[in-house]
């Protein structure tokens, strides 16, 4: 059974650092063809993929936030870490970790989420 | 970046009809798109992979089609459970998601 959970500050300022945790069971990121990724959801609003980490290391990130954002892993220990800098109000969203594999490609499990809210 | 633009953004339904929603994508991503359902303060739920493969445990009146940038995700005959909001995704060129269509009960 795959699951997956996300932890980390609840209230960050502005300015400050991110740093969200995906603790996951069920697969080891170390299976060929496996994924983690990070996708946001502000309040009443659409989905935004984030960035992705695969088995081999490779790692992928929206565009838009690719200079704020960093996603490592550590397979011993069966957790995906993302960092985002300079965060904003406008970065106040609940945030899932997700699984995939290149057999669907899609998201099929993921985390209950975490709201952040960036607040002074 | 590849954008999916959903239609329409809310769909006013009653139990038992049919539902009928769409989502366009901004250049061809073949078969590359997944379909989620998301209910009020829930983690989306994947229903639907490859544009029309039903995931295991998904009622069938579920039902994907479309290939290229013109996609379709049908509900058959709508249940009680069934009213929520639905995403698309597609995983041709990263991940891009569109902006939902809200299921409601008309």
């Amino acid at each position: 059974q795959i699951t997956l959970k996300e932890s980390g500050p609840t209230l960050v300022k502005p300015t400050q650092t991110l740093t969200l945790t995906c603790t996951f069971s069920g697969f080891s990121l170390n299976t060929g063809g496996v994924t983690v990724g990070w996708i946001r959801q502000p309040p009443g609003e659409a989905l935004q993929w984030l960035t992705d980490i695969y088995w081999n290391d490779n790692k992928k990130y929206s565009p838009s936030l690719r200079s704020r954002l960093t996603i490592t892993k550590d397979t011993s220990k069966n957790q995906v870490v993302l960092t985002m800098t300079s965060m904003d109000p406008v970065d106040t969203a609940t945030y899932y970790c997700a699984y995939s594999n290149i057999l669907t490609g899609s998201f099929d499990y993921w985390g209950q989420g975490i709201l952040v809210t960036v607040s002074s | 970046e590849i954008v999916l633009t959903q239609s329409p953004g809310t769909l006013s339904l009653s139990p038992g009809e049919r539902a009928t929603l769409s989502c366009r994508a901004s250049q061809s991503i073949r078969s590359n798109l997944a379909w989620y359902q998301q209910k009020l303060d829930q983690a989306p739920r994947l229903l639907i992979f490859g544009a029309s493969k039903r995931v295991t445990g998904i009622p069938d009146r579920f039902s994907g089609s479309g290939s290229g940038t013109d996609f379709t995700l049908t509900i058959s005959r709508l249940e009680p459970e069934d009213f929520a909001v639905y995403h698309c995704q597609q995983y041709a060129d990263s991940a891009t998601f569109g902006r939902g269509t809200k299921v409601e009960i008309k």
